[in-house]
């Protein structure tokens, strides 16, 4: 079975654009996580989505959204990037709760993203 | 305020040496304790999960251990080789998951 994939690898953008990062979880999954890890630092939750629904959500600016598509897939947006939203976005997907009611996450490879 | 802190920040252990990580963290209302391994440029692998009324739980040559009374956590490596050179994050479940930065291990021969 495919693990959680994400996509692009790798993004370099300049400050004021737009970007979105794709997430697909592993198949059965409904639940999926958004993260944000800066270099050196753990990662820091930005949004939990179930059954299409956000649950969660993290304490980052307006500038962040997401949504969960029928097939719960799941897109982070990330508007008038600054230099300081470079970092590795990771996505996570689980059963149901991510992860608050002890079920594993299982984590993407994550996408690099370089604000310029 | 919800937190993880974890120590060392960094460990440099000899192959076959094991080692002890730390990890105290703040959270309330508490659900669970997790011990990832990350490698450099990867997404977190979970090693081992603990509610609130477990002690211990292994995973090969990992060895997690959780006090819920003193909110600490720690995890034991076995026998280390050099795959196991990677970041360790403890994170702990509330209504978040909250993860702490991580302890960098690298194992030389």
């Amino acid at each position: 079975d495919a693990g959680v994939t994400q996509s692009p690898t790798h993004l370099i953008k300049t400050r004021g654009q737009h970007v979105t990062l794709r997430c697909s979880p592993i198949s059965g999954h409904k639940s999926v996580s958004w993260y944000q890890q800066v270099l050196g630092q753990g990662p820091q939750f930005i949004f939990q989505y179930y059954e299409k629904e956000e649950r969660g959500r993290g304490n980052f600016p307006d500038r962040f959204s997401a949504r969960q598509f029928p097939n719960y897939s799941s897109e982070l947006n990330v508007n008038a990037l600054l230099l300081g939203d470079s970092a590795l976005y990771l996505c996570a997907s689980s059963f149901y709760s991510g992860g608050l009611l002890g079920e594993t996450q299982y984590f993407g490879p994550g996408t690099r993203l370089l604000v310029l | 305020k919800n937190q993880v802190e974890q120590s060392p920040q960094s460990l440099i252990i000899l192959e076959g040496k094991n080692c002890t990580l730390q990890c105290n963290y703040t959270v309330s209302p508490f659900s669970n304790l997790r011990w990832y391994k990350q490698d450099t440029g990867r997404g977190p692998v979970s090693l081992t999960i603990m509610t609130f009324s477990e002690n211990t739980k292994s995973n090969g040559r990992y060895t997690a251990t959780l006090d819920a009374d003193t909110k600490q956590s720690s995890l034991h490596i076995t026998a280390s080789q050099l795959s196991d050179s990677a970041s360790y994050i403890c994170v702990a479940a509330g209504t978040a998951l909250i993860f702490g930065k991580g302890t960098t291990l690298s194992v030389s021969s």
